[in-house]
C-alpha cells in the first residue's frame, strides 16, 4: 500500500502559536519523508525532510519528528507566522534513483495575527 | 538562475482534444518528473524521466505520454482529454533524480 494520510485537513493557529501536522503511512519501505509548502499559484517547495534512522530533524522553526514504530511522522511550526499561511503536504518515498513521491491530501494552514 | 520553468501557465482545452505542457529544468539539473495536482489534492506522480527515457511511471493510462530533449526540457502529453484531466500539471527537476526536487509553478488545464 503506497498510501500516505495526513491530518487534519485545515487548521487555524494563532501567532506565535505551534503548528502541528501530522501524517501516517503504511510502506515500511519507504525511507525518505520531506514535508512541502505550497502557497496559491506556486509549485511545492521543499521545506524539510527526514530519513528513518532519525527521530527528529529540525530546521530553524521547522522540526520533523518520525515514529518508525508507528509509521508516523508530524511537521512542527514554532513561533507561527502569518506567511506561513499555506497549504502543507507530507510525502514518501521509496529508495531508488527514481524517487517517486507519494503525497499526503495536504493541510491548509492559516496564522491569524 | 532560473528555476523550473513551465508553459503555459493556463490553458482551456475541449474534451476530446490533446494538449502538449512544456518544462525547461533547473539549470545543472537532468531529471524531469511530472505531477498532476487535482483542486484540494496532493500532486500524484505521473511519470520521471533521465537521460531522455521514460524511468518509471506512475498509475496513469497510456493517454498520458512524454518526451525528455537532449537539452533536458521535457514535455507532458495527453491525448483525448477527459473533464477529469482538469488539474494543475506539475513539473519537477532534480539532478539523477535522488530527490531534492525542485517543482514549477504548474499549467493549469481545465477542460471544458
Amino acid at each position: 500500500q503506497q498510501q500516505v494520510k495526513q491530518s487534519p485537513q485545515s487548521l487555524i493557529v494563532q501567532k506565535g502559536g505551534i503548528s502541528i501536522i501530522n501524517c501516517a503511512y503504511e510502506n515500511t519501505a519507504f525511507d525518505y519523508f520531506p514535508w512541502y509548502q505550497q502557497f496559491p499559484g506556486k509549485g511545492p517547495a521543499l521545506l524539510i525532510a527526514i530519513r528513518p534512522d532519525v527521530s527528529e530533524k529540525k530546521e530553524g522553526r521547522f522540526t520533523i519528528s518520525f515514529n518508525k514504530s508507528a509509521k508516523q511522522f508530524s511537521l512542527h511550526i514554532m513561533d507561527s507566522q502569518p506567511g506561513d499561511s499555506a497549504t502543507y503536504f507530507c510525502a514518501a518515498s521509496l529508495s531508488g534513483s527514481a524517487r517517486q513521491l507519494t503525497f499526503g491530501s495536504g493541510t491548509q494552514l492559516t496564522v491569524l495575527p | 538562475d532560473a528555476g523550473v520553468t513551465q508553459s503555459p501557465t493556463h490553458l482551456i482545452k475541449t474534451r476530446g482534444q490533446q494538449v502538449t505542457l512544456r518544462c525547461s529544468p533547473k539549470s545543472g539539473h537532468d531529471t524531469v518528473s511530472w505531477y498532476q495536482q487535482a483542486l484540494g489534492q496532493g500532486p500524484q506522480f505521473i511519470f520521471q524521466y533521465y537521460e531522455e527515457e521514460e524511468r518509471q511511471r506512475g498509475n496513469f493510462p497510456d493517454r498520458f505520454s512524454g518526451h525528455q530533449f537532449p537539452n533536458y526540457s521535457s514535455e507532458l502529453n495527453v491525448n483525448a482529454l477527459l473533464l477529469g484531466d482538469s488539474a494543475l500539471y506539475l513539473c519537477a527537476s532534480s539532478f539523477g533524480g535522488a530527490g531534492g526536487y525542485t517543482f514549477g509553478s504548474g499549467t493549469r488545464l481545465t477542460v471544458v
